[in-house]
């Protein structure tokens, strides 16, 4: 099992241009998130999903689309890069048994700069 | 509001020596409480993990003490090694109510000096 995938590892992008980072996971985990992880203010959630076709907002939502088409991806999207999204990317998958959430899975990250 | 608050933020121990990073949390409804293990450069992996049944829970060195009335669990690490050094992270979760999301705490990095 390869676990939890992300792709690009390392992207610069210029202020005003788009990209799509590509979470997959193999575990068959119902639930994703995307989180951004900044110096000193640790894990914030962006966005997550408990379910194909479903997604919500996170704490840190603005900027960010994403789309969980299918099960095992989950894409993060953004629009119109600004300086502040400079960040890095980490995606999530979990289960869920009855009423109890399951430890998360993390990918090995996004480092994205943005100029 | 931060529901999750973890202290300190960074953590300087000898070799052999014993670390202890804190959390506290306000919500009585969480009922996994995990601890993650973060290496530069990499993404954050499970440490160790409790529920609230029990008040304490070791895996060799590492140790996560759990305080129900007070809303604290702690991760201690005996006979620290420079390997050990990394960030850790705290959380607290429940699936009750609809939500899904773990509350992470903010991170405390541990550097264990030779």
């Amino acid at each position: 099992n390869a676990g939890v995938t992300q792709t690009p590892k390392f992207r610069v992008l210029k202020t005003g241009q788009s990209m799509t980072l590509l979470c997959a996971q193999d575990m068959n985990h119902e639930y994703m998130y995307w989180y951004r992880q900044d110096p000193g203010m640790g894990l914030r959630l962006i966005h997550y999903s408990v379910g194909e076709g479903t997604t919500a907002k996170g704490e840190v939502p603005d900027g960010y689309n994403v789309s969980r088409l299918k099960k095992q991806n989950f894409l993060l999207g953004l629009e119109s890069a600004a300086p502040s999204q400079t960040s890095v990317y980490f995606c999530a998958s979990s289960f869920v048994l009855g009423t109890s959430i399951y430890e998360q899975y993390f990918g090995p990250g996004t480092r994205l700069t943005v100029t | 509001q931060q529901q999750v608050k973890q202290s300190p933020q960074s953590l300087i121990v000898q070799k052999g020596g014993i670390s202890i990073i804190n959390c506290a949390y306000e919500n009585t409804a969480f009922d996994y409480f995990p601890w993650y293990q973060q290496f530069p450069g990499k993404g954050p992996a499970l440490l160790i993990a409790i529920r609230p049944d029990v008040s304490e829970k070791k895996e060799g060195r590492f140790t996560i003490s759990f305080n129900k009335s007070a809303k604290q669990f702690s991760l201690h690490i005996m006979d620290s090694q420079p390997g050990d050094s990394a960030t850790y992270f705290c959380a607290a979760s429940t699936a009750s109510g609809g939500s899904y999301i773990p509350t992470f705490g903010r991170g405390t990095s541990l550097i264990v000096h030779p």
